[in-house]
């Protein structure tokens, strides 16, 4: 059983630049999760992909995209970055049921980024 | 909309006490209650789930119970050690997402 993998593990970025992160799920999920955590702040919920689409949104603006692939992994991309983007950008996957229920969330280690 | 609250923000005790950390949420509409522990600069361990027709879970010293009724979930750690200390997180899920306190910062001195 594979966990979940992000990279990089840290970043760092110029303001107005953009900024591609990568997540794989893991083994026998097939639902991705994306957070944003402030230094001292809990995660804030971005998004979540199911079956290659977008299935929830936070309130993150649309400067913030993603996507997933058949083989469940995702990926976020930012758009003209600003100095409030850094943050660790934490990536979740899990096993959405036909009820809807997300079980068995389980985390990557997050990127780092920094926006200077 | 869903907002999660714990309390107390930050908790310092001495090795060997038991304690309790708070978690409350707005709308009991919850799928599960899931508490989760993060080291500095670290991603999240998940430490106890609770499904929303249960009312308590333990794992060794850990204990976690729920009351959606009244929106609130406590986790008990007994006997504490210097390796509890970390930021104890609180999260409810519903629908597509999971929804996180900003957590307890924990720290047990030896």
């Amino acid at each position: 059983e594979t966990g979940v993998t992000q990279s990089p593990t840290h970043l760092i970025k110029t303001r107005g630049q953009q900024v591609t992160l990568r997540c794989s799920s893991q083994s026998g999920h097939n639902t991705v999760s994306w957070y944003q955590q402030a230094l001292g702040q809990g995660p804030q919920f971005i998004f979540q992909y199911y079956r290659e689409e977008e299935n929830g949104r936070g309130n993150f603006p649309p400067r913030f995209s993603g996507l997933q692939f058949p083989n469940y992994s995702s990926e976020l991309n930012v758009n003209a970055l600003e100095l409030d983007d850094s943050a660790l950008y934490l990536c979740a996957s899990s096993f959405k049921g036909a009820s809807g229920q997300n079980y068995g969330y389980t985390f990557g280690s997050g990127t780092r980024l920094t926006v200077v | 909309k869903q907002e999660v609250t714990q309390i107390p923000a930050a908790l310092s005790v001495p090795e060997g006490e038991n304690l309790v950390l708070n978690c409350s949420f707005t709308d009991s509409a919850i799928y599960n209650l899931q508490w989760f522990r993060q080291d500095p600069g670290k991603g999240l361990t998940s430490l106890l789930l609770i499904q929303s027709s249960q009312r308590e879970q333990t794992s060794g010293r850990l204990n976690a119970s729920l009351d959606k009724s009244s929106g609130r979930s406590t986790l008990y750690i007994a006997a504490s050690q210097p390796g509890d200390s970390a930021t104890y997180l609180c999260a409810v899920s519903n629908n597509n997402d999971m929804r996180f306190g900003a957590g307890t910062r924990l720290t047990v001195k030896p």
